[in-house]
């Protein structure tokens, strides 16, 4: 158990809709990072959050996005939903902004668009 | 961070080390090695990290070359729940946070 919970585990929803997944990070930990892993492409860094302010960011779409609260949490918008966005969406968290440390991530949210 | 290259694919015998190399020639002086690996679809799980000396955990050890140009994972019994693909991440400390993965190596346990 690496400390960093996601929800839901799994999710099906149709072309077009919206969803929110949920990453709560490992006590202690301030950044909170987002990564998509789709079935023809590797691990894509999307977003880093870092105490409550967007620290980096990768190939995130437009019609996506996040946010980190003040309990530091982060909750990571997928809006106007295409096949394509199907995939797997990992949190992972860390202590500090940087490389300094390792990162450690959540089980996943199986995202399945129909 | 400087490119790492690993092989696509190992087999390793249950209960024999498996030894997993990474590449890593353009490595610069401030730069860490990381190993992370992936069990089917689960989400990642960091291994260990180095940077210049031999570093050694519950999990695994890791062994850097002198030059830095190389380094190795191993695993020092396997078993059939490592099968999985591991990652091997060059990064500097004071970069950005995030992980840059590759391919990686999928290494298959086999009884």
């Amino acid at each position: 158990d690496s400390g960093v919970t996601q929800t839901p585990k799994h999710l099906i929803t149709a072309t077009g809709q919206r969803v929110t997944l949920r990453c709560s990070p490992r006590s202690g930990d301030l950044s909170v990072y987002w990564y998509q892993q789709s079935l023809d492409q590797g691990l894509q860094f999307l977003i880093q959050y870092y105490n409550g302010e967007e620290r980096a960011k990768g190939n995130i779409l437009e019609r996506f996005s996040a946010q980190q609260f003040p309990d530091l949490h982060s909750e990571l918008n997928l809006s106007s939903l295409e096949l394509g966005d199907s995939a797997l969406y990992f949190c992972a968290s860390s202590v500090g902004s940087t490389g300094s440390r390792e990162a450690f991530f959540g089980q996943g949210t199986r995202l399945t668009v129909v | 961070d400087a490119k790492t290259t690993q092989p696509t694919s190992m087999d390793c015998a249950e209960g024999r080390a498996a030894n997993l190399p990474c590449n890593h020639s353009t490595i610069s002086g401030n730069e860490y090695v990381y190993w992370y690996r992936q069990i089917h679809s689960q989400g990642p799980q960091y291994i260990i990290h180095g940077l210049k000396n031999n570093e050694t955990n519950e999990m695994a050890s890791l062994i850097i070359t002198e030059d830095r140009k190389s380094s190795t994972l191993i695993l020092p019994h396997a078993t059939l729940r490592d099968t999985a693909v591991y990652y091997c991440i060059v990064r500097v400390a004071t970069s950005q946070g995030n992980l840059i993965f590759g391919k990686g190596t999928k290494l298959s346990v086999k009884p």
